[in-house]
């Protein structure tokens, strides 16, 4: 079945960095696009960015752009996000989520949480 | 501030139908297919309704959506306990090339 498994996240201060990673299985991986999505406490979801299947092309909300970097490894079967100059704003929960073009966010991870603190 | 538009908040009694609209543009909800998530208490979301009106392999026939122009809406019959949860709306927007989500609409039943 499939499973998407985050982690990495954790208590950070404001300015530092954190790299999350998904780690993908139950399906083949390179052949779909991964999203990043996240949801402050007590708010609804953002999508913040997304990556091709081949990995050659992103897109990242005006809100991160700069900051954040998506990446994959399709031979390890994972998907990463590296943040950097973290501000208390990004604190959320993050989840990966598998993209099914117009079908949307077919299957979704579990989420890491992600606390900055100033 | 969310592109989509969802009401904050809504309620319904057990066996009532409720519904939940969404509010979008002419480049997302007017241009593309709308989905919908429903994400239970403590939970990760989980995709309920794609391309505007089809469910999912195990979402029961309770659950139903529709799209008119730019709005679409999510229907709910015979409501029941285990269907209190956050329900967000999303789609992908041809001006932004990015997918937008609504503020979400959080389900209670009394």
């Amino acid at each position: 079945q499939v499973q998407l498994v985050e982690s990495g996240g954790g208590l950070v201060k404001s300015g530092g960095s954190l790299r999350l990673s998904c780690a993908a299985s139950g399906f083949t991986f390179s052949d779909f696009y991964m999203s990043w999505i996240r949801q402050a406490p007590g708010k609804g979801l953002e999508w913040i960015s997304f990556i091709t299947s081949s990995g050659t092309y992103t897109k990242y909300a005006d809100s991160v752009r700069a900051r954040f970097t998506i990446s994959r490894d399709n031979a390890k079967n994972s998907l990463y996000l590296q943040i950097y100059s973290l501000r208390a704003e990004d604190t959320a929960v993050y989840y990966c989520a598998r993209e099914a073009g117009d079908l949307g966010f077919d299957f979704w991870g579990q989420g890491t949480p992600v606390t900055v603190s100033s | 501030q969310s592109m989509l538009t969802q009401p904050p908040s809504t309620s319904g009694t057990p066996g009532q139908r409720v519904t939940i609209s969404c509010s979008g543009s002419s480049s997302n909800i007017g241009s593309n297919v709308v989905n919908w998530y429903q994400q239970l208490p403590g939970t990760a979301p989980k995709r309920l309704i794609n391309s505007n009106d089809q469910r999912p392999s195990g979402v029961p026939a309770r659950f139903s959506g529709s799209k008119s122009g730019t709005s679409a809406s999510l229907a709910i019959s015979g409501l029941q306990s285990e269907d209190e949860a956050d329900y967000h709306c999303a789609a992908w927007d041809d001006s932004l090339n990015t997918w937008v989500f609504g503020g979400g609409t959080q389900l209670t039943v009394l």
